[in-house]
């Protein structure tokens, strides 16, 4: 199985910053990857597919890069409805997999 | 609207059976796939398997298999994901996505049905 590593798992920052999570796969996955945020007591919600290409309705603040076995997750300027976890997953090859969340709290 | 409505919270003992319906609308359901994630809670997300409403084709996570079987209706546009022997670690939200892509990957989850909390306790 293909494992999902991101970094960092924890992360504090304020309204306005601009802030990247790093999600490393054990091994190369093309540009099959996508990225999720989820807040409590909620599915997790679509951001961005084929490692950037930003899904409709998300907005421009969110971007996606990398391909093969690194890829990032940027947000250009941080919101008070950003904080939240966010997930990568792989859909190179089956099992689908997923990084373990990174928690983004405000400071 | 395009959406997938899960079934209602259920509470199992441990070696029972369950069964989470998901039904879609908003969206001709033979054309997408649709996946099954769990999460435990305070955890993060799992993959559980994947079936395509067109042919009945699944794939498993070798994790559950011979625990799981997934199934479409595609009269009722649901989907089903049943899994036995359950366990106290069994406990979890299931979710069902729809998959999303073109040219015949599958490049993310696009909707994502409310979540349906299984809890698994003697």
């Amino acid at each position: 199985d293909i494992q999902l590593t991101q970094s960092p798992s924890f992360l504090s920052a304020s309204v306005g910053d601009r802030v990247t999570i790093t999600c490393r796969a054990s091994q190369g996955i093309s540009s099959f990857l996508a990225w999720y945020q989820q807040k409590p007591g909620k599915a997790p919600k679509l951001l961005i597919y084929a490692a950037s290409t930003l899904q409709s309705g998300v907005p421009s603040s969110f971007s996606g890069s990398g391909s093969g076995t690194e890829f990032t997750l940027t947000i250009s300027s941080l919101q008070p409805e950003d904080f939240a976890t966010y997930y990568c997953q792989q859909l190179n090859s089956y099992p689908y997999t997923f990084g373990q969340g990174t928690k983004l709290e405000i400071k | 609207q395009v959406q997938l409505v899960q079934s209602g919270a259920d509470v199992k003992r441990p070696g029972a059976s369950v069964k989470v319906s998901c039904k879609a609308s908003g969206y001709t359901f033979t054309n997408y796939g649709i996946s099954w994630v769990r999460q435990a809670p305070g955890q993060g997300l799992e993959w559980m398997g994947w079936i395509t409403p067109n042919n009945g084709n699944t794939n498993y996570a070798q994790k559950f298999q011979g625990r799981v079987t997934m199934t479409t209706d595609t009269s009722t546009s649901t989907a089903y994901m049943e899994l036995r022997s359950l366990r106290s670690d069994d406990s979890a939200m299931y979710y069902c996505a729809r998959d999303y892509g073109s040219g015949g990957s599958v490049d993310a989850f696009d909707i994502w049905g409310q979540g349906t909390m299984v809890t698994v306790s003697s």
